[in-house]
């Protein structure tokens, strides 16, 4: 089975430019979550998207968004880039389970590096 | 707010050595998860080990262990028979228990990392 895939691996922008990552989870997993990881900061949650819902967000200000498709595969968008945002994003996809059901694995992707200029 | 606290930036352990990464967590929940992911230098993030909270066994993984002191909020990473192909950012993160969030909570709140190198 194929794991998470993310695309662009790596991308580098300017400034005040927009940027969309890609993320498809592992076939048959419906819970899609995102990350930023820093030299800084460390690992920080963004965003849980599951059947196309946001159902967690993280402490992000509201230039970053996300959506997931019917499909499960994930978008998140960054708009007027910061240098700051400079960052890798990891996402990570899981299976979801009914209530009362045991916890379920957390799969990450390999990321997206994104450098802003 | 739960927070990782992972207080060793760095190790270094020899080939076949034993070596024990510290991780401490705050939280007023009584059922989480806490887990030991590891990233190499291929970045990418691979869980090694998990603990359930209401279990007082200490999980294990071939050479994986973990020691897990819910009183003092402490849950070290032992890991045994150190091979070069362990050299990796190790982290240390907290989930809060799936039924006690309705199912719907899959955030995971991480540490700053420990960097471990295996020297030959």
């Amino acid at each position: 089975k194929a794991g998470v895939t993310q695309t662009p691996r790596y991308l580098i922008k300017t400034r005040g430019q927009q940027v969309t990552l890609s993320c498809s989870p592992i076939s048959g997993h419906r819970s899609v979550s995102w990350y930023q990881q820093t030299p800084g900061q460390g690992l920080q949650f963004l965003f849980e998207y599951f059947s196309e819902t946001q159902r967690n967000k993280g402490n992000f200000p509201g230039r970053f968004s996300g959506r997931q498709f019917s499909n499960s595969r994930s978008e998140m968008n960054v708009s007027t880039l910061e240098l700051g945002d400079s960052a890798l994003y990891l996402c990570a996809s899981s299976l979801v389970v009914s209530l009362g059901g045991s916890y379920n694995e957390q799969f990450f992707g390999p990321g997206t590096r994104l450098t802003v200029l | 707010a739960q927070t990782v606290t992972q207080s060793q930036p760095e190790m270094s352990v020899q080939e076949a050595e034993t070596v024990t990464l510290s991780c401490t967590y705050d939280t007023s929940e009584s059922n989480y998860y806490l887990f030991w992911y590891k990233q190499p230098p291929s970045r990418q993030m691979i869980l090694v080990i998990r603990q359930e909270a209401y279990k007082q066994q200490n999980a294990t993984e071939n050479r994986f262990s973990v020691n897990f002191q819910k009183a003092a909020k402490s849950f070290s990473l032992k890991i045994s028979d150190s091979q070069l192909g362990d050299t990796a950012m190790y982290f240390c993160a907290f989930m809060k228990h799936l039924l006690d969030s309705g199912g719907s909570n899959y955030k995971l709140t991480f540490g700053k990392g420990t960097l471990l190198t295996v020297n030959p």
